[in-house]
């Protein structure tokens, strides 16, 4: 299916595991993030990839990796999950406006993942 | 990090009403800004890119408007409806730089959740 996909949508795991969300595009976009949103933050940006291979940390990297070995794919660990994870991620993919300019296209995000850590 | 900050936090309207609300972001450096609309239970929706000091972008109706000198976006909605209810993101573009090469990196605002009442 074209777009940007998220799995799983929902996940419930306990404290300490490891968990991998999983975000999968098919526009070919060279940028892909990782959001969280949760109550009166609204949305915290946790890791971000300009390009396969190239990865930087956003505003709550903490407990957090990632790795982007194939443009398509951009998956998320916890390493080992904690209550304070407990939140709806989206992954969002997006586009530069010409090769040599910083401006992104706008973002197209995923339809999100509840995930709860007990 | 980049302070990026909306207001207000939220708003009630009734149908029909006007309404606007800011963006506030820094001044220098700028390249770009987004926003969004973000309705509950879904994902967020890309509204316009803004790049060029004193551009105007409208979309039926909302509009948007820039001034980078002194680093603010507003954005208008004419004759509210109640389907207009949503949370409405910004976000701004900074650079951050790998391997001697720079990328985009995008910093959201925290929302203005706006009501309509009919």
């Amino acid at each position: 299916d074209a777009g940007i996909t998220q799995s799983p949508r929902y996940k419930i795991t306990e404290t300490g595991r490891q968990v991998t969300l999983m975000c999968h595009q098919t526009w070919s976009h060279s940028y892909m993030f990782w959001y969280r949103q949760d109550l009166g933050h609204g949305l915290r940006l946790i890791y971000y990839s300009a390009a396969a291979d190239i990865t930087d940390k956003g505003e709550v990297p903490d407990g957090y990796v990632v790795s982007r070995s194939k443009t398509e794919n951009f998956p998320l660990t916890l390493e080992s999950a904690t209550r304070s994870q407990t939140s709806v991620y989206f992954c969002a993919s997006s586009e530069l406006r010409g090769r040599v300019s910083l401006v992104l296209e706008t973002q197209y995000f995923g339809p999100g993942t509840r995930l709860l850590v007990l | 990090i980049l302070n990026v900050e909306q207001s207000p936090q939220s708003l009630h309207v009734q149908e029909g009403d006007s309404t606007n609300f800011t963006c506030s972001f820094p001044s220098s450096n700028f390249y770009a800004l987004h926003w969004y609309r973000w309705e509950t239970a879904k994902s967020p929706e890309a509204l316009f890119v803004m790049t060029l000091n004193g551009d105007e972008k409208k979309k039926g109706r909302i509009s948007a408007t820039l001034n980078t000198k002194e680093g603010y976006s507003y954005l208008y909605i004419k004759g509210s409806q109640p389907e207009d209810s949503a949370t409405y993101l910004c976000a701004f573009i900074a650079p951050f730089w790998a391997g001697g090469t720079s990328y985009g990196k995008l910093t959201f605002g925290q929302g203005t959740i706006l009501t309509v009442h009919p």
